[in-house]
């Protein structure tokens, strides 16, 4: 059982370019979000999906986009990439919205020079 | 929407004694409040958590509390020990939408 999944592990983008970070997970979690931890900070919450083909905004949604057409992944799409995006990103999912645990993948280290 | 604030933001203890983390929320209708922990460069790892409906938790060294009436919940690690050196944050999650926000984090550090 993989749990959540990530990739890329590291990227560098210059300035204006544009990237999907890849998440998924197979424990069949109709929750997924996408946070974002700047250095020395918590976890921000950028998009949230509750179910596939449903997605909302979360705290700092500007400069990203997302889509569920699947249960299993949650992509994140950065266009035009700009410095202010440089961050880890980390995806999480859960099974409800009750009491159970969020589970983490292993995070995306990206750098916009 | 849900704002959670933590403190202190850095702390370090000397090993065996004990460390607290305090938090606030400010929406009363969340009711589900975990603790993470997240070593360098790893990804956050749940170690303890509380509903609503329940004051106070324990698991081994590690205890949480609860004041819904305060709108305040605190970890608290005893006996410290240098593997317990981190960075912990906590949480809030509301039935409603049931995002977990998060507190900014405190940099635990124990020294031997």
């Amino acid at each position: 059982n993989a749990g959540v999944t990530q990739t890329p592990k590291f990227r560098i983008l210059k300035i204006g370019q544009s990237m999907t970070l890849q998440c998924t997970q197979d424990m069949n979690h109709n929750y997924m979000y996408w946070y974002r931890q700047d250095p020395g900070m918590g976890l921000k919450l950028i998009y949230y999906s509750v179910g596939a083909g449903i997605t909302d905004k979360g705290e700092v949604p500007n400069g990203y986009n997302v889509s569920r057409s699947t249960t299993e992944d949650f992509p994140l799409r950065l266009e035009l990439a700009a410095p202010s995006q440089t961050s880890v990103y980390f995806c999480a999912s859960l099974q409800d919205r009750t009491f159970t645990e969020a589970f983490f993948g292993q995070g995306t280290r990206l750098t916009v020079v | 929407g849900e704002n959670v604030e933590q403190h202190p933001s850095t702390l370090s203890v000397q090993e065996g004694d004990s460390a607290v983390i305090k938090c606030t929320y400010s929406d009363s209708a969340s009711n589900y409040f975990p603790w993470y922990k997240q070593e360098l460069g790893k990804r956050p790892q749940l170690i303890i958590d509380i509903r609503s409906n329940v004051g106070e938790k324990k698991d081994q060294r590690i205890a949480v509390t609860l004041n819904k009436t305060a709108k305040h919940f605190s970890l608290h690690i005893t006996e410290t020990q240098p593997e317990d050196s981190a960075v912990y944050f906590c949480a809030a999650r509301t039935m409603s939408q049931g995002n977990l926000i998060f507190g900014k984090g405190t940099k635990l550090s124990v020294k031997p």
